[in-house]
């Protein structure tokens, strides 16, 4: 089965600050998708990563993929109050259903 | 386009009580996914449907949980009987066709069981 573990699990940090999230997952993974949630709130799709090398950017949000190290990264840039939120990674092995992350609660502080 | 729909968004009942879930997927999608989120848990895939026919049910915690997909626009998880440890936000998800699996998450349904 596949295992998606993420780091860290809780993050706060300032504005204007740079900063990583990591996810690695354990076995073959076809995809890679990150998902946003607002407290309160559902999962908002924000990247589905296709293959290895895939980068897609999003404003201050960046998200990469490396198959061969089975490692995604999230990568926040000039973080700003709006992006505090918890984001999920997930993989799919199984070619339908997503094994997520327990996500990571990101804190942006003034 | 209207996303993927579900009722009631908040339930309260008591323990005992049954209690059934609906979700309407998005048109054209068609599997459906079946989630509970707690704050001990995590989120945890409970069932997932594809072309209304449940593929894997191995996440449904026990028999007093049920779930059908009578078609292509409707599903439902029923509880029955509700206990207090149940409590948590059920979410259904839906993918436009099968293999691409960007899921699309509706608003949940928050239940309390008291």
């Amino acid at each position: 089965e596949l295992k998606v573990e993420q780091n860290p699990l809780f993050l706060s940090m300032q504005e204007g600050k740079n900063y990583t999230i990591y996810c690695n997952y354990s076995t073959t993974s076809d995809r890679l998708y990150w998902y946003r949630q607002d407290p309160g709130k559902s999962l908002e799709s924000l990247f589905v990563l296709l293959s290895n090398g895939a980068v897609k950017q999003e404003g201050r949000l960046m998200a990469s993929l490396d198959t061969k190290a089975r490692l995604s990264t999230l990568h926040i840039t000039a973080a700003v109050h709006d992006l505090s939120a918890t984001y999920f990674c997930a993989g799919d092995s199984s070619g339908y259903a997503l094994n997520f992350g327990k996500g990571t609660s990101l804190l942006v502080t003034p | 386009d209207a996303g993927v729909i579900q009722s009631p968004r908040h339930e309260v009942t008591e323990m005992g009580q049954e209690v059934t879930l609906r979700c309407k997927p998005i048109s054209g999608h068609n599997s459906l996914f079946w989630y509970r989120q707690t704050m001990m848990r995590g989120l945890e895939l409970l069932i997932y449907f594809n072309n209304n026919v449940p593929i894997d049910d191995s996440g449904m915690p026990e028999d007093r949980f049920s779930a059908k997909m009578p078609n292509a626009s409707f599903s439902t998880l029923k509880i029955q009987p509700s206990e207090p440890r149940d409590s948590a936000v059920y979410f259904c998800a839906s993918t436009p066709s099968w293999g691409y699996n960007e899921q699309f998450f509706g608003p949940g349904t928050r239940l309390t069981v008291l």
